[in-house]
């Protein structure tokens, strides 16, 4: 199983600025992806990273809001932008690869809280 | 597509007793069936899966788990429950071998009574 780590793992920001995480995997992994957890609730898609080309986003996520870079088969970024209180939520990176390409493992996730 | 149902938000056992967590999916397709345990303030642990090999599948900490396909059902059970059991618990569903997105259901909150 891969190992995945998360920077930051928590941040407190203010409305309207950007904040970008970072994610990253001590292997190569095939697929990457970007969820969101909403306080008490449960995950929700927002993209699939896509290395060397763009993200492929869930409906009700758009680029402009939630940029995804993946430059390596082992890395991943995603910025939240232009934010507002209704964002504060647990944003989680999970990875799979190998031949168990249906078998994700998460990061520790990244809580933020927009004031 | 494929999504799941968790009936129950909230389980509370005794030490020892019985952990049943409930899970029915819906699937246009084969469906790949999982449980994820998260503990507090951490990340989401894979307890198991099934990929349409055995129908009982057994994961970590003593947990198993039945996927029967005419009650499209994949309940969570653990026969005795350990205070360290205590954490929100999800069910969460993909397309199979082709498609890897996993749609979660809304989690299921496990306390443990000494």
């Amino acid at each position: 199983s891969a190992v995945i780590s998360q920077k930051p793992s928590r941040d407190i920001c203010q409305r309207g600025t950007s904040l970008t995480i970072q994610c990253q995997v001590d292997s190569q992994v095939t697929m990457m992806f970007w969820y969101r957890q909403q306080p008490g609730q449960s995950l929700t898609l927002i993209a699939t990273a896509n290395q060397g080309s763009e993200a492929t986003y869930e409906s009700g996520f758009v680029i402009d809001k939630f940029p995804i870079s993946r430059p390596n088969l082992t890395f991943s970024t995603l910025t939240v932008s232009n934010m507002s209180p209704e964002d504060s939520s647990i944003y989680l990176c999970s990875a799979a690869g190998g031949k168990r390409l249906y078998e994700q493992y998460f990061g520790p996730g990244t809580r933020l809280t927009v004031t | 597509a494929q999504s799941v149902t968790q009936l129950g938000s909230h389980v509370s056992v005794s030490e020892g007793a019985l952990v049943l967590l409930r899970c029915n999916y819906s699937s246009s397709v084969p469906p790949y069936l999982f449980w994820y345990v998260q503990y507090p303030n951490q990340g989401l642990q894979l307890l198991l899966k099934y990929t349409s090999a055995a129908t009982l599948v057994k994961g970590i900490n003593g947990f198993e788990a039945e996927f029967k396909k005419s009650e499209t059902s994949f309940h969570l059970t653990k026969p005795s429950a350990h205070m360290s059991d205590a954490a929100e618990y999800f069910c969460a569903v993909s397309g199979g071998s082709n498609d890897y997105k996993l749609s979660f259901g809304a989690g299921t909150t496990v306390t443990v009574r000494a």
